[in-house]
């Protein structure tokens, strides 16, 4: 049972336009949700994160946006560029997390 | 402190061998998590601790596998009777409380390999 999916295994998209990471979820009970990413040969880094109560939440280039009634979360990159090439992992939680399957970025310079 | 330390990074061992890792959480953080990935996946939760207390198990974690955190410092985490289907990489991660609005740190990770 994938509570976390990620439906999108790649995205590709050229360097200063906008990416876009989609993440759906099944469990109604989350109460907090995470964007990690992850290059290869280290451990996923903490990005950016929104509670159940907010629908938006903004640092710098990156936005997440929260859509309690479709269980949808997405997460924006603008501008993106080539450093953000990685693995973005969507996580939800509760009292631990679940994770996502993974969406792997590739920005073309 | 540098963070969530792992080790070792490495492990490739024969079926059937037990195996230990050791992770080394962030000072002040009293929670403790195990996860697992595979190739193409997303972390999967094993175990957590807060403290000493190991507070959850995922079904993921069989009898052959068995994790300690022996004064709410270190954890390892043991694979007995290691199979071809345990290679992984096995991430720890570690939080203050509940990951709240900053998430987990996790470590590099200790990838291992069954042969």
């Amino acid at each position: 049972d994938q509570q976390v999916k990620q439906n999108s295994p790649s995205l590709s998209v050229q360097e200063g336009r906008i990416s876009i990471l989609n993440c759906d979820y099944t469990n109604s009970m989350f109460d907090y949700f995470l964007w990690y990413k992850k290059y290869p040969a280290e451990g996923p880094t903490f990005l950016i994160s929104i509670s159940s109560i907010k629908d938006k939440n903004e640092d710098g280039r990156f936005t997440v946006f929260l859509n309690k009634s479709a269980k949808h979360l997405s997460l924006h990159i603008v501008p993106s560029q080539p450093g953000d090439s990685a693995v973005y992992f969507c996580a939800a939680g509760g009292n631990m997390l679940t994770f996502g399957g993974g969406t792997r970025l590739m920005v073309k310079p | 402190d540098t963070g969530v330390s792992q080790n070792p990074r490495h492990k490739i061992t024969k079926r059937g061998q037990n195996v230990t890792f050791r992770c080394d959480p962030i000072s002040e953080h009293n929670r403790l998590y195990w996860y697992r990935q595979t190739l193409g996946q997303g972390p999967e939760f094993l175990t957590y601790f807060q403290n000493e207390a190991q507070l959850e198990k995922s079904r993921l974690l069989s009898d052959r596998f068995s994790a300690e955190r022996p004064k709410g410092s270190f954890s390892t985490l043991e694979i007995q009777r290691t199979e071809q289907g345990d290679s992984a990489m096995y991430l720890c991660a570690s939080s203050l409380g509940t990951f709240s609005d900053y998430g987990y740190t996790f470590g590099s990770g200790t990838r291992l390999t069954v042969v």
